[in-house]
């Protein structure tokens, strides 16, 4: 069964960092790409970042380019998100998903919260 | 940026009846791979989304068969032929062409 458990999450003050991690079992980790998508409270999806299965490509949707930074650890089995110079509109659950060329975002984690506020 | 506009917002259905959701890109979304990367998910209250389908009209692993996929270019659609108590929640398509989008998501209620 494949599982990704998102923690991290939690209540920060704006201009402040924060560090997600993703644990994954139940498949090769190493073999896929690896995504974190967003929703704000009450909100629509929004995709944040991606990174290859290597670690050498990474992709950002624009309002985080510069504030956030994927990376992974194959032999953790582990992928992370650092998100740093954090923004009130950044207040949202983060979703870990596995990410493939043919079905897309497929396989979802159960995600964490975070909350940026005074 | 791909936009991705789904119809409608909202939608009441009697069980056991068919429900319908379109989405529009705002270009096409045939990849130069020859490919349409075009997908529907689920979201249940209180729960991740779920991926139902995958270009275009492929379903995911454990999706029942009452939910099918069709549409090409810019223009897709979504049907459940018997809608069922479980079914209710936002549906989002997604287009996988050139990064990710999302659609706004449509909230298919009981009525």
């Amino acid at each position: 069964e494949v599982q990704l458990v998102e923690s991290g999450g939690g209540l920060v003050q704006p201009g402040g960092s924060l560090r997600l991690s993703c644990a994954v079992s139940g498949l090769t980790f190493s073999r896929y790409w690896m995504s974190w998508v967003r929703q704000a409270p009450g909100k629509g999806l929004e995709w944040v970042a991606n990174i290859k299965e290597d670690g050498s490509e990474k992709y950002y949707v624009d309002s985080v380019k510069g504030r956030f930074t994927i990376s992974r650890d194959n032999a953790k089995n582990s992928l992370y998100l650092q998100m740093d110079s954090l923004r009130a509109e950044d207040t949202a659950i983060y979703y870990c998903a596995r990410t493939t060329g043919d079905s897309g975002i497929d396989y979802w984690g159960q995600g964490t919260l975070v909350t940026v506020s005074p | 940026d791909i936009v991705m506009t789904q119809t409608p917002l909202s939608s009441p259905v009697t069980l056991g009846q068919p429900a319908s959701i379109s989405c529009r890109s705002s270009q096409s979304l045939v990849h130069s791979d020859g490919n349409t990367y075009l997908n529907w998910l689920q979201q249940r209250p209180g729960q991740p989304p779920r991926l139902l389908i995958y270009k275009i009209s492929n379903r995911f692993s454990g999706v029942p068969d009452r939910f099918s996929g069709s549409g090409a270019g810019t223009d897709f659609t979504l049907k459940i032929s018997r809608v069922e108590a479980e079914d209710v929640g936002v549906y989002y398509c997604m287009q996988a062409t050139q990064l990710y989008t999302f659609g706004q998501g449509t909230k298919l209620e009981i009525k």
